[in-house]
């Protein structure tokens, strides 16, 4: 299986900053990746396909860069909606798709 | 607009079979020959994809539970469905269905998911 590990677990900022995640894969992908948010009791939302490309409706505070095997996710300009937790998502082979662990970003 | 609605049992008893189905709404599930998945996620913790499969049928899963799961399709429904045999506790989670575009597709729609117990 292709492992993916985001960094950090967990991120603390506050409204108005700008911040990264970051996912490494295990072996290359290319730019096999996608990220998701999730809100608390809720079903994953995509936010970004092909490592960089964003989905419709998503804010361009929102952008997704890297290829191989690091990426990362920036939001810039911090809303009150964006605290939640984050995940990547490898799909460069469907034997199996995975995930990363998730980050999640809390206010400080 | 697309909407995918999980149904099945909240409860199950170990070693027993779960049966979980997809409701597809807003659009054909044989049109545009989409994918559609199952993915989990325990308590807590984070997301594991289980299976996929063609909306002319074509299932491939997760070969951590392959041995376990089975999928298909009823197109005369809108419907998909998930079985899982043999069931323990570690099989607790919220379990959601989801639409992927090609084999190489993100997981772009998602239904509200449920959670299925696994406890005696």
């Amino acid at each position: 299986d292709i492992q993916m590990t985001q960094s950090p677990s967990t991120l603390s900022a506050s409204i108005g900053d700008r911040v990264t995640i970051t996912c490494r894969a295990s072996q290359s992908i290319g730019t096999w990746l996608a990220w998701y948010q999730q809100q608390p009791g809720k079903a994953p939302k995509l936010l970004v396909y092909r490592a960089s490309n964003l989905e419709g409706g998503v804010p361009s505070r929102f952008s997704g860069t890297g290829s191989g095997t690091e990426f990362t996710l920036t939001i810039g300009n911090l809303q009150a909606e964006d605290f939640a937790t984050y995940y990547c998502q490898q799909y460069e082979t469907y034997s199996p798709y995975t995930f990363g662990q998730g980050t999640r970003l809390e206010i400080k | 607009q697309l909407q995918l609605q999980e149904s099945g049992p909240g409860l199950v008893k170990p070693s027993e079979t779960l049966s979980l189905i997809c409701t597809v709404s807003g659009d054909s599930i044989s049109s545009n020959n989409f994918y559609w998945g199952w993915i989990r996620q325990p308590p807590g913790k984070g997301l594991e994809w289980i299976g996929s499969l063609y909306s002319s049928g074509s299932p491939f899963s997760n070969p951590s539970l392959k041995t376990r799961v089975a999928m298909s399709v009823d197109t005369s429904k809108n419907q998909f469905s998930l079985t899982l045999y043999s069931l323990t506790a570690a099989d607790t989670a919220v379990y959601y269905c989801a639409r992927h575009m090609s084999i190489r597709g993100v997981f772009d729609f998602w239904g509200l998911g449920t959670l299925v117990t696994v406890s005696s």
